[in-house]
């Protein structure tokens, strides 16, 4: 079975902290990716990675930016963290760069609160 | 107007009902449609997987596709308990990334 681990599943952080969530997979996939999930707004895609060291934005980078320095593991790093950035982060990774119709898998989330 | 239409619910059905949970879309180049499903405090996970159009069936659930409405079905017979969650559409064009329905809540109350 394919596993994807998130490393926390509940954080609070303060405004203007730097914040890292970290999101590994254990399959040998290609494509790994970050959503935010908020009521009323749904699955939204922040950035994916279809290699190493390669990213790509989505619909709602601002604020975010990420990194893939091995295979497995694909981080979203929150500069400053703001209110406005509480939310579900999701992680999921997926078997072939760049066919994006291939399943995701997802991890169990993070349920993150600034203050 | 949102590329994706879904009904977040909730909906609340009783125990053996059919239930029809919908997304209509607007982008004409969608080819491939997937639903998802996600139970409480878990990440989604692939229910059912179509390319273009027509019907797919798997156990209790059937999938419909209507390109020419632009609309797509997710169609649950004998529902139970278990299938209480919310339910994601997904599309894609094939070589672009997924875009998702809000979700839709579903209750099956025994």
């Amino acid at each position: 079975d394919v596993k994807v681990t998130q490393s926390s599943r509940y954080l609070v952080k303060r405004t203007g902290e730097k914040v890292f969530l970290e999101c590994v997979q254990d399959m040998d996939h290609e494509n790994m990716f970050w959503y935010r999930q908020d009521p009323g707004l749904g699955l939204r895609l922040i950035y994916f990675s279809y290699d190493v060291k390669m990213k790509e934005k989505g619909d709602i980078p601002e604020g975010y930016s990420v990194s893939r320095e091995k295979k497995e593991r694909f981080s979203l790093i929150l500069e400053s963290a703001s209110t406005n950035q509480t939310s579900m982060y999701l992680c999921a990774s997926s078997l072939m760069a760049g066919a994006s119709t291939d399943t995701q898998y997802f991890g169990p989330g993070t349920r993150l609160t600034v203050l | 107007q949102k590329e994706v239409e879904q009904d977040p619910g909730p909906l609340s059905v009783p125990e053996g009902a059919i239930v029809s949970l919908n997304c209509t879309y607007s982008n004409s180049a969608f080819q491939y449609f997937m639903w998802y499903r996600q139970y409480s405090r878990k990440g989604p996970e692939l229910l059912m997987y179509t390319y273009s159009s027509g019907n797919k069936e798997d156990g209790r659930f059937t999938a419909q596709v209507d390109k020419s409405s632009k609309y797509i079905s997710l169609f649950i017979r004998d529902s139970q308990p278990s299938d209480s969650a919310t339910y994601l559409c997904a599309m894609s064009e094939g070589n672009t990334p997924l875009v998702f329905g809000k979700g839709t809540r579903l209750s099956v109350i025994a």
